[in-house]
């Protein structure tokens, strides 16, 4: 099973700054399957990216995706108030197909 | 435009079974794509659950497999979930979920989450 490991696991930012958040895989992700959601309180999860680096349809630019095998980074180039959020990376390339990390919280400093 | 709505008790008793529904709007079932089954305990992350195909065949989080099953009733385009014998470790938020188009493994659509509390 791949895991993976989200840092860190808080981050406290303010709107306008640059936030960089890290998910790293215990094993290679094959094909770069690896996806970012984002998850306000009271909501389900909504997908960000897909392929390491696809935005979804309608999600702005300022969410971007980088990364290959075991590191991949989320970076938001100018946090809006309402991106301060927990995101989440999943990997579906392994074995099981589908697992998450356990989430990085961007807060408001 | 697809959505999920889950249904089911919002309370179940320890060692009991717990049973949910994924109803589907917008979106025939046997069209395509993997449906799945998320949940998430209060205040913690993600936990993937199985999803099933659309043709039937299913894969389970090794750690909850012996307990979950997932079944699609096609004629009612729902899908279910049921997980047996379950513990306080089972309370969470459920979500039902569709794959993103044409990727697998990649939920794209959810709906809004029902949270299931087992207690006596």
């Amino acid at each position: 099973e791949i895991v993976l490991t989200q840092s860190p696991g808080i981050v406290s930012l303010s709107p306008g700054e640059r936030a960089t958040l890290s998910c790293r895989a215990s094993q290679s992700v094959s094909s770069n399957y690896l996806a970012w959601y984002q998850q306000k309180p009271g909501q389900a999860p909504r997908l960000l990216i897909y392929g390491a680096s696809t935005r979804a349809t309608g999600i702005p630019g300022r969410f971007s995706g980088s990364g290959s095998g075991t590191d991949f980074t989320l970076t938001i180039s100018r946090l809006e108030p309402e991106d301060f959020a927990v995101y989440y990376c999943q990997q579906y390339g392994g074995s099981p197909p589908l697992t998450f990390g356990g989430g990085t919280k961007v807060e408001i400093k | 435009q697809v959505q999920l709505q889950e249904s089911g008790p919002g309370l179940v008793k320890p060692s009991e079974t717990l049973s949910l529904t994924c109803t589907v709007s917008g979106y025939y079932i046997t069209s395509g794509f993997y449906w799945g089954w998320i949940r998430q305990p209060p205040g913690k992350g993600l936990e993937w659950i199985g999803s099933i195909y659309h043709t039937g065949n299913t894969y389970y989080n090794p750690s909850l497999k012996s307990r979950v099953t997932i079944s699609v009733d096609t004629s009612k385009n729902q899908f279910s979930l049921k997980v047996t014998s379950v513990t306080a470790a089972d309370t969470a938020v459920y979500y039902c979920a569709r794959d993103y188009s044409g990727y697998e493994h990649v939920p794209g659509y959810w709906g809004q989450g029902i949270l299931v509390t087992v207690s006596s």
